[in-house]
């Protein structure tokens, strides 16, 4: 059974910096491209960063500006998000997402973490 | 304000026929990629219902069905029951964007 579970969310100051986890099992973790998504409360589905299955190939929203950093270490089947100079606005649920692709870029999410709250506040 | 546009509520009665409209552009499902379509109940992650345009995965009803044309593409649900009320995501990539992308979502109403 395919699983993914985030880890490191949490209440963080303006400014602050945060990494999260997620750890994949139940499938060949290196064979498959990883995206993170985020959720603001009451709100839609914001895609974040994608990284490559062997981790060569990243991609980040435009909107992050550089403050994310997508990462992943296959030998530890686990995949990584570095946030830094959080705002407010950064606020979210932030879901890890397998991506099943049938050929780059059509890319589908097709498994999914349970998320991890991260709230950016003083 | 998303790039893809979805209406941001829709609504039936059990038994009846609900469609809902993803809307894009050149850049993203007019240029051929693929949409797909992510069901979310309140408190859970989303998963997905359609993939590949029109495919549903294993598990999914088959009163779920998905269609594309031109910049568009639609989800339709027959046969309403209760168990589908939900927010439904489209979902594709743009080239413009050299990214992934989100419709805003829509919220099903089963009256």
């Amino acid at each position: 059974e395919v699983q993914l579970v985030e880890s490191g969310g949490g209440l963080v100051k303006p400014g602050g910096s945060l990494r999260l986890s997620c750890a994949g099992s139940g499938f060949i973790f290196n064979s498959f491209g990883m995206t993170w998504v985020r959720q603001a409360p009451g709100k839609g589905l914001e895609w974040v960063a994608t990284i490559s299955s062997g981790g060569r190939n990243i991609y980040y929203a435009d909107s992050l500006k550089g403050r994310f950093t997508i990462s992943r270490d296959n030998a530890k089947n686990s995949l990584f998000l570095q946030m830094n100079s959080l705002t407010a606005e950064d606020t979210a649920i932030y879901y890890c997402a397998r991506g099943y692709s049938a050929g780059w870029p059509d890319i589908n999410f097709d498994y999914w973490g349970q998320g991890t709250l991260v709230t950016v506040s003083s | 304000q998303s790039v893809l546009t979805q209406p941001p509520s829709v609504s039936g009665a059990p038994g009846q026929r609900v469609t809902i409209s993803c809307t894009g552009t050149s850049s993203n499902i007019g240029a051929g990629y693929y949409v797909y379509w992510y069901q979310q109940v309140p408190g859970a992650a989303p998963q997905v219902v359609i993939y590949g345009n029109s495919i549903r995965p294993s598990g999914v009803p088959d009163r779920f069905s998905g269609s594309k044309s031109g910049t568009s593409a639609s989800l339709a649900i027959t046969g309403l029951q209760a168990e589908d009320e939900a927010d439904y995501y489209c979902q594709t990539y743009d080239r413009s964007l050299t990214g992934w992308v989100f419709g805003g979502g829509t919220k099903l109403t089963v009256l």
